[in-house]
């Protein structure tokens, strides 16, 4: 099993669709967990950390199930400019503990 | 007034040839990483530096060696290079070495050996 597995995509909505992206963890002991937004031939940025209470920031929610090592993230009211990959992130095992492990990426295309 | 700073952005070589990408952090950060994006997109770890220290050396080819003058820098050097080799270089930094903390990547440097 791979560490991080995500839906690779595309993900073809419209504008104003809502959107939802799944992701599993294969390292049960993993402490922090994260969506990162990659834009095409740019840096990954950090979109927003995951807590096990579920948190939002604007039309993004992210959720997280411990015992069954999932993650999601929901966009509501898509835009054209949230088309981008979205990574799934979660950190690593034993004295790696600050190493990040990046999913491979969801490809989001909104279209108008 | 860039974070997290590599250069040359862009870097087309031969192979055999021996280059290096310089990275530069004015966060004050304490921990730097060298990443690897290929042509998958797969996004994975390559070294990470703590106040100059080596403290994760994932299974990479010793043809790359990296060196950290001060906690500000970070640099990769490889040698003998390898058409696999041809990837996106992404440097990025983070306060501490928590896990919790966020990590700041550089523009990317992007690589072609032919």
């Amino acid at each position: 099993r791979k560490e991080v597995e995500q839906d690779p995509g595309p993900f073809n909505v419209p504008e104003g669709a809502t959107v939802a992206f799944n992701c599993t963890y294969s390292n049960s002991a993993s402490q922090s967990f994260f969506w990162y937004r990659q834009d095409c031939r740019k840096e990954p940025k950090l979109l927003m950390s995951v807590y096990s209470s579920g948190n939002e920031d604007g039309r993004f929610t992210a959720q997280l199930n411990r015992a069954s090592q999932y993650i999601s993230l929901l966009i509501r009211d898509s835009k054209l400019s949230d088309s981008a990959t979205y990574l799934c992130v979660v950190t690593g095992q034993g004295g790696s503990q600050g190493n990040l492990i990046f999913g491979k990426g969801t490809k989001l295309s909104v279209k108008p | 007034d860039t974070a997290v700073s590599q250069t040359p952005k862009y870097l087309v070589t031969q192979m055999g040839n021996d280059k290096s990408i310089k990275c530069e952090q004015n966060l004050g950060h304490d921990t730097m990483y060298w990443y690897k994006q290929d042509s998958k997109k797969f996004l994975k770890i390559m070294f990470s530096y703590n106040n100059k220290e080596l403290i994760i050396n994932e299974t990479v080819p010793n043809r790359f060696s990296p060196k950290s003058p001060d906690k500000a820098h970070l640099n990769l050097h490889i040698n003998s290079l390898e058409l696999g080799d041809s990837a996106v270089y992404f440097c990025a930094s983070r306060i501490g070495r928590g896990s919790g903390n966020t990590i700041y990547f550089g523009e990317g440097s992007w690589l072609t050996v032919v």
